[in-house]
C-alpha cells in the first residue's frame, strides 16, 4: 500500500495547456509539499501546505497552483504550461510537529513540447 | 528560503574506500536535521533523523554525525559499496516554519 502516491507518472504535453498533477498521502501527515527537480537534480521547494498554512515560494511562477481537496491530497496544478516547465515534481508529507522525515512520492515527469 | 548547502557536489571513490560529506545549514532556529538517500529513477528515502546536538546515528556501514551550533553535520560511509552510488540530501527542518529546506546533494558514485 503505497504511503505517497503521485499521477501520472509521466506527463507529455503540448505548450499552453493546462494540467494538473495529483499527490495523496495516506499516513495521516499534516503537511503535504512539492518539490521540483531541476535540471542540476536539485531538489526545490514550491509549495508546503498544512490545513493550516500554505507557504509559497516566492519564486515560483503564479502559473503553478496547490490545491487541497482534504488533508491527504496535495494537487498541483499548472496553468499555460511553457517549455522550462519540464522537469521532475516531487509530492512529499511528513508529520511537521514532530519534525520526523518526510516521505516521497515517485515523481511525476513532466515534458512540455 | 534558508541556505542549506553539501560538499562536494560529487565524488568517486573505489569499492572498499571510506567516504565522507558535509551539510551545513543556519546555526539558529534549529529543529531537526535530515539525511536521504536518492537512488536515480526513486524517490528519496530517509536515512536518519537527527536532533540533538552531539547526536550520532548509525545504520550499517553509514553513520552521521551533527553539530547544531556550529551548523553541520557529516554523513559518513565505511567500505563503500556499489550499492551505495546514489545522491545524499541533507534537509534542515527549522523551528520558525513547516518546511525542509534541502541541500544540493552529495553524488556518490562507488566505483567497482
Amino acid at each position: 500500500d503505497t504511503a505517497v502516491s503521485q499521477t501520472p507518472k509521466y506527463l507529455v504535453t503540448q505548450m499552453g495547456n493546462d494540467k494538473s498533477i495529483k499527490c495523496e498521502q495516506n499516513l495521516g501527515h499534516d503537511t503535504m509539499y512539492w518539490y521540483k527537480q531541476d535540471s542540476k537534480k536539485f531538489l526545490k521547494i514550491m509549495f508546503s501546505y498544512n490545513n493550516k498554512e500554505l507557504i509559497i515560494n516566492e519564486t515560483v511562477p503564479n502559473r503553478f497552483s496547490p490545491k487541497s481537496p482534504d488533508k491527504a491530497h496535495l494537487n498541483l496544478h499548472i496553468n499555460s504550461l511553457e517549455l522550462g516547465d519540464s522537469a521532475v515534481y516531487f509530492c512529499a508529507s511528513s508529520h511537521t510537529g514532530l519534525g520526523t522525515e518526510a516521505f516521497f512520492g515517485q515523481g511525476t515527469r513532466l515534458t512540455v513540447v | 528560503i534558508l541556505n542549506v548547502e553539501q560538499s562536494p557536489q560529487s565524488l568517486h571513490v573505489q569499492e572498499g574506500d571510506s567516504t565522507n560529506f558535509t551539510c551545513s545549514f543556519p546555526s539558529s532556529n534549529f529543529y531537526a536535521l535530515h539525511w536521504y538517500r536518492w537512488e536515480t529513477a526513486k524517490s528519496p528515502e530517509a536515512l536518519f533523523v537527527m536532533t540533538l546536538n552531539g547526536d550520532e546515528k548509525k545504520k550499517g556501514r553509514i553513520s552521521a554525525t551533527l553539530n547544531t551550533k556550529e551548523g553541520y553535520s557529516y554523513l559518513y560511509i565505511k567500505g563503500s559499496q556499489p550499492e551505495d552510488s546514489a545522491t545524499y540530501l541533507c534537509a534542515f527542518f527549522p523551528n520558525t516554519g513547516n518546511q525542509f529546506y534541502f541541500g544540493t546533494g552529495t553524488s556518490l558514485t562507488v566505483i567497482p
